[in-house]
């Protein structure tokens, strides 16, 4: 079945750096596109960024544009967020999610990992 | 870049039917996509494509789409359909997706 495993987040200081992971297995991670969405402490869900299966295209979310940068390793089945200059206003829950086959949507989406901006 | 507007809460008594209702300018123009999310776990996809149902998810789940609104119905709603309910579109203009802020679901 697929699974969606994030990793990395943790507490750093305004301005600092962080990298997510998001290990994929159970479907072909290759041929489909993957997102990051988060959720700031009791709020609602922000989508942040999306590649392309083939890294083709990178779409970024305004508040995130020119600091986080997306990647993947597809023969590793693994989806990565740089998130660089980090605000206290970063802080919340990250989630992988893959996108639809036929785009437009989220199939299916990972626990999360929690990023928390604070000095 | 689109807005999307829910209302913040929905109550219902079990048994009734609850409609969650999304917001957007023209947005019976746009496909319209729904989630549920439980307190502490991911969001699940309940309906895409403004009304089609994944596999697993009750016959009670429905959406519509038209004009300036969309919804999501639920049928014979159960205490377990308590959650968070939010949705999506993408926007094709910004090529950004687009969450609405959510509409939280209480059974009475």
């Amino acid at each position: 079945q697929v699974q969606l495993v994030e990793s990395g987040g943790g507490v750093v200081q305004p301005g600092g750096s962080l990298r997510l992971s998001c290990a994929a297995s159970g479907f072909s991670f290759s041929n489909y596109g993957m997102h990051w969405v988060r959720q700031a402490p009791g709020k609602g869900l922000e989508w942040v960024s999306f590649i392309r299966f083939d890294e083709s295209s990178r779409y970024y979310a305004d508040s995130v544009r020119g600091r986080f940068t997306i990647s993947r390793d597809n023969p590793k089945n693994t989806l990565y967020m740089q998130m660089d200059s980090l605000r206290t206003e970063d802080t919340a829950v990250y989630f992988c999610a893959i996108e639809s086959p036929s785009g437009d949507y989220l199939t299916d989406w990972g626990l999360g990992t929690l990023v928390t901006v604070s000095s | 870049s689109y807005v999307l507007t829910q209302p913040p809460s929905v109550s219902v008594a079990p048994g009734r039917t609850a409609g969650i209702t999304c917001g957007g300018n023209n947005i019976g123009n746009k496909n319209v996509h729904w989630y549920q999310q439980k307190p502490g776990q991911a969001p699940v996809l309940v309906i895409y494509y403004d009304s089609d149902r994944p596999s697993g998810i009750p016959e009670r789940f429905s959406g519509s789409n038209s004009g300036n609104t969309a919804t999501l119905t639920i049928n014979r709603v159960e205490a377990g359909d308590e959650a968070e309910y939010y949705c999506q579109v993408w926007d094709s203009d910004s090529d950004h997706w687009v969450f609405g802020g959510g509409t939280q679901l209480t059974v009475l």
